[in-house]
């Protein structure tokens, strides 16, 4: 039971270059999200999906696409990437939602120069 | 608006002692709280949580206390261990899920 998987562990881009940030879980679980981790701040919601077919934007949507095409796998998908979008990116997944604890990968470091 | 805050940032204990991490929450319907710990390289690991209709709930060497009254969360880690240093954050949740920004523990022999 590898719980959730999260590829690359490392990532840097040239600004404008656009990637996928692959996760995966094996929990079954039809809640997984993603979040952003920056310096002095709170994890914050990116985009988040309540089962396959389902998707919805959270806090800080802009310049990140999602989809879900089966219960396991969320891709994160960066369009044209920033310097802004410089932070640690954590896939999440449970089995229900916002009042069940959530189980993280261990994340992927990106920089966009 | 919305705000999870961390009373210290950073907190040092001796191994053996027990740690006490606070956290103040704004929201009055928040009715599910959560600790989480993050090592460093690693992603969020669920400690403990608790739901609003509960003052304390304990789990193994960790105990989460909630007062209502005044908005406050704590967690209470008993004979601290130097595996235990880490950054641990609380959470806090109605519509959605609010995470503070973390306490750093240093556990010292």
């Amino acid at each position: 039971n590898a719980g959730v998987t999260q590829t690359p562990k490392f990532q840097v881009l040239k600004t404008g270059q656009s990637m996928t940030l692959q996760c995966a879980q094996d929990m079954n679980h039809e809640y997984m999200s993603w979040y952003r981790q920056d310096p002095g701040m709170g994890l914050r919601l990116i985009h988040y999906s309540v089962g396959a077919g389902i998707t919805d934007q959270g806090e800080v949507p802009n310049g990140y696409n999602v989809s879900r095409s089966t219960t396991e796998d969320f891709p994160l998908r960066l369009l044209s990437a920033a310097p802004s979008q410089t932070s640690v990116y954590f896939c999440a997944s449970s089995y229900g939602g916002r009042d069940s604890p959530l189980h993280f990968g261990n994340g992927t470091r990106l920089t966009v120069t | 608006g919305e705000s999870v805050g961390l009373h210290l940032p950073t907190l040092s204990v001796q191994e053996g002692d027990n740690s006490i991490i606070n956290c103040a929450y704004s929201n009055s319907a928040s009715d599910y709280f959560i600790w989480y710990k993050q090592e460093s390289g690693k992603g969020p690991q669920f400690i403990i949580d608790i739901r609003s209709n509960m003052d304390k709930r304990q789990g193994q060497r960790v105990t989460v206390l909630l007062n209502k009254t005044v908005k406050h969360l704590s967690l209470q880690i008993a004979a601290t261990q130097p595996g235990d240093s880490a950054v641990y954050f609380c959470a806090e949740s109605t519509d959605k899920l609010i995470f503070g920004t973390g306490t750093r523990l240093q556990v010292f022999p």
